[in-house]
């Protein structure tokens, strides 16, 4: 079945550093769905990012990720990290709409001044 | 824009007794709905998906005997989580496919569940 293998447990940064969260995946279908949310504390996951796109570069709020098919690939980055990025990331796969995506096990980002 | 309204968002229960949760799309209408549990070490998993008018999808350790769901119309779904013990604790989650979109999820914010 589908699964998601992400950075795990913590990764702590100093601001202004660059943000690099690694997501790959497994899946035996052609055409997966990847996904970026982000979890606040207290908040509820919130969509960052999504692609089906192979190897073409999706971006929002300084964030930015490409999908690989070649290497099963998705991975989360940023120029410059902030202190508000601090949060839990989750990597997600989807393929259709019969499927509900599929987490990975998350990673938490916490950015120090 | 997409909302999805979850109630309660709290709830206690003793060991043994159940509890339903509800999930409420509020301006779209939602294809599929699924549901997912946030253990306390943060992890997610795929409870079910429900799809209107076709049957729910339960993920393996899942089933339908302990997480019966109810999905009559676009935009409401229920779980009850019945006999619940203290694996069933955790943050409940409810996330909205919106139709004719993409395949990304809305999720609302969530049940928390504490099993005493």
């Amino acid at each position: 079945g589908d699964s998601v293998t992400q950075t795990e447990g913590l990764v702590t940064l100093t601001e202004g550093l660059p943000v690099m969260l690694n997501c790959t995946y497994q899946t035996i279908y052609s055409n997966p769905f990847l996904f970026w949310y982000v979890q606040h504390l207290n908040e509820s996951p919130r969509l960052l990012l999504k692609s089906f796109t192979d190897n073409k570069r999706t971006e929002h709020q300084g964030f930015h990720a490409t999908l690989h098919k070649s290497s099963s690939s998705f991975h989360l980055q940023k120029s410059s990290a902030q202190l508000s990025d601090s949060a839990l990331y989750y990597c997600a796969l989807s393929h259709n709409n019969n499927n509900a995506p599929r987490f990975g096990a998350g990673t938490k980002l916490s950015v120090k001044p | 824009g997409a909302l999805v309204y979850q109630y309660p968002r709290r709830t206690i229960c003793k060991s043994g007794t159940s509890m339903r949760m509800e999930c409420q799309a509020v301006g779209f209408q939602a294809t599929s709905v699924a549901w997912y549990r946030q253990s306390p070490q943060k992890t997610f998993e795929l409870i079910a998906l429900s799809t209107v008018n076709s049957a729910i999808k339960y993920e393996q350790n899942f089933t339908q005997e302990k997480f019966p769901i109810s999905h009559p119309n676009l935009s409401f779904s229920s779980m009850t989580v019945l006999n619940a013990y203290l694996e069933d604790r955790g943050l409940y989650l409810c996330g909205a496919r919106v139709s004719l979109g993409g395949l990304e999820q809305y999720f609302g914010p969530g049940t928390r569940l504490t099993v005493l």
